[in-house]
């Protein structure tokens, strides 16, 4: 199965400190990943794709191979930047997908 | 365009009742998947269904029964509501293939009391 854990729950920071959010994923073969976003009171979205390589609102997301993680970093944090943050494995045949357990990102003025 | 849309939003039961949580898309995406999001857990897999016809079990079935009669719908149904039924359900709708991404409704708050 194809499956993704976040080993945290909370990271608070203040403005303008780096952040990374950590993501550790399980696979058999070539992993594509994602990070989903949740501000306050709005759905789940999507934040950033490996596939991609982009850079969304300051944030970039590297695939480690040798370190199976895909932890999602940006170098100044935003007030704005506080929600929900899931990493998560991409659908396909017989996938349940599973996402991790969220890391919430406190970001404090 | 609303794309995909559930209802209701906002939904106060009682132990026992059953409830249904209705999930609608206007892209013909083949995947979708019901979530509940709980303090604590993350989102946790429910049902998911691969195409009209087509439902599959995910972390946490027991309790809920889905259907896929069309493949803009999908309608999750507690045949009995338990207080610890009390979430936040979330719909997802998604391309086939392992690029596709996910697309969510706006949740259905749900209490039991």
């Amino acid at each position: 199965a194809q499956r993704v854990t976040q080993p945290e729950k909370l990271l608070s920071v203040f403005k303008g400190a780096p952040v990374e959010l950590k993501c550790n994923y399980s696979y058999s073969g070539s992993p594509e990943l994602f990070w989903y976003v949740q501000y306050s009171r709005q759905r789940l979205q999507l934040l950033l794709r490996h596939i991609s390589r982009e850079s969304i609102k300051g944030f970039t997301a590297d695939l480690n191979k040798g370190e199976t993680s895909f932890h999602l970093k940006k170098p100044f944090a935003q007030e704005e930047d506080s929600a929900m943050y899931y990493c998560a494995p991409p659908t396909g045949a017989n996938s349940k997908l599973t996402f991790g357990k969220g890391i919430t990102l406190s970001v404090r003025p | 365009d609303a794309g995909i849309t559930q209802s209701p939003r906002y939904k106060i039961t009682e132990t026992g009742r059953q409830v249904t949580l209705m999930c609608h898309q206007t892209w013909s995406h083949s995947y979708m998947f019901w979530y509940r999001q709980d303090l604590g857990h993350g989102l946790r897999l429910i049902y998911y269904s691969a195409a009209a016809d087509i439902t599959d079990k995910g972390e946490v079935p027991d309790g809920y029964v889905v259907s896929r009669s069309k493949t803009e719908n999908f309608p999750l149904t507690l045949e009995s509501a338990t207080r610890s039924q009390t979430s936040v359900y979330f719909c997802a709708t998604g391309l086939a293939g392992v690029t596709g991404e996910l697309f969510f409704g706006e949740g259905s708050r749900l209490t039991v009391l």
